[in-house]
């Protein structure tokens, strides 16, 4: 088993959806919770970020943990073509030089 | 502009052949990460450095190597060993390898193996 479980995609959705991309995890020390996106032949940038369990916002983008249930989540709403892309959620534990362990990566599809 | 470098874009080797990816960054950064990314599986380290003149083995070190002789520059050689080695190579750096320190991507080359 990974230790680091995301959805499989592709996910295709029309212009101005709710997205929803998921994580689960079977690690309890994990502490950091990412989200990158990753255009096509690119590398991945930093979305969001969070530490704690609950909601984070940024503008159109929401970032959610559930430590007891072992699950983070990313939600995009009014999604927009140029959000199309792979999105990456990662995890780190402390003390570890920063090492990050990936999902899978879903590829988002956004439909104009 | 500040930024990580990655070169080649495209690698192309010969079964049995030792190849050298290239990764630079002038962020000042301590930190430098090898990431290798398949299809359907995320991105696996490789190997990682916090200082100069040391570095960790990743999850799936086997069959590469690497040296950090200067802090602005981090190359991988993927080994004759490495069983499987077409994959797209990231490399990344951060500020000091912290928990929340943030890590920056290059752009990637792209190895097959013909």
């Amino acid at each position: 088993q990974k230790e680091v479980e995301q959805d499989p995609g592709p996910l295709s959705v029309p212009e101005g959806a709710i997205v929803s991309l998921n994580c689960t995890y079977s690690n309890s020390a994990f502490q950091y919770f990412m989200w990158y996106r990753q255009y096509s032949r690119k590398g991945p940038e930093l979305l969001m970020y969070t530490y704690s369990s609950g909601n984070k916002e940024d503008g159109r983008f929401t970032a959610q943990v559930d430590k007891s249930s072992k699950y983070i989540s990313l939600f995009i709403r009014d999604s927009q073509p140029s959000d199309s892309a792979t999105y990456l959620c990662a995890m780190s534990i402390y003390n570890q030089g920063g090492k990050l362990i990936f999902g899978q990566g879903t590829e988002l599809s956004v439909k104009p | 502009d500040g930024g990580i470098t990655q070169s080649p874009k495209y690698l192309f080797r010969k079964e049995g052949q030792n190849v050298t990816l290239s990764c630079e960054q002038n962020l000042n950064h301590d930190a430098m990460y090898w990431y290798r990314q398949d299809p359907g599986q995320g991105l696996r380290l490789i190997y990682y450095s916090q200082i100069v003149n040391d570095f960790q083995k990743g999850d799936i070190a086997e069959g590469y190597s690497v040296s950090r002789e200067k802090k602005e520059s981090f190359p991988l050689t993927v080994t004759s060993a490495q069983k499987n080695p077409t994959a797209f190579y990231l490399c990344a750096s951060s500020i000091a390898g912290g928990l929340t320190d943030t890590q920056y991507f290059g752009p990637g080359t792209r190895l097959t193996v013909l």
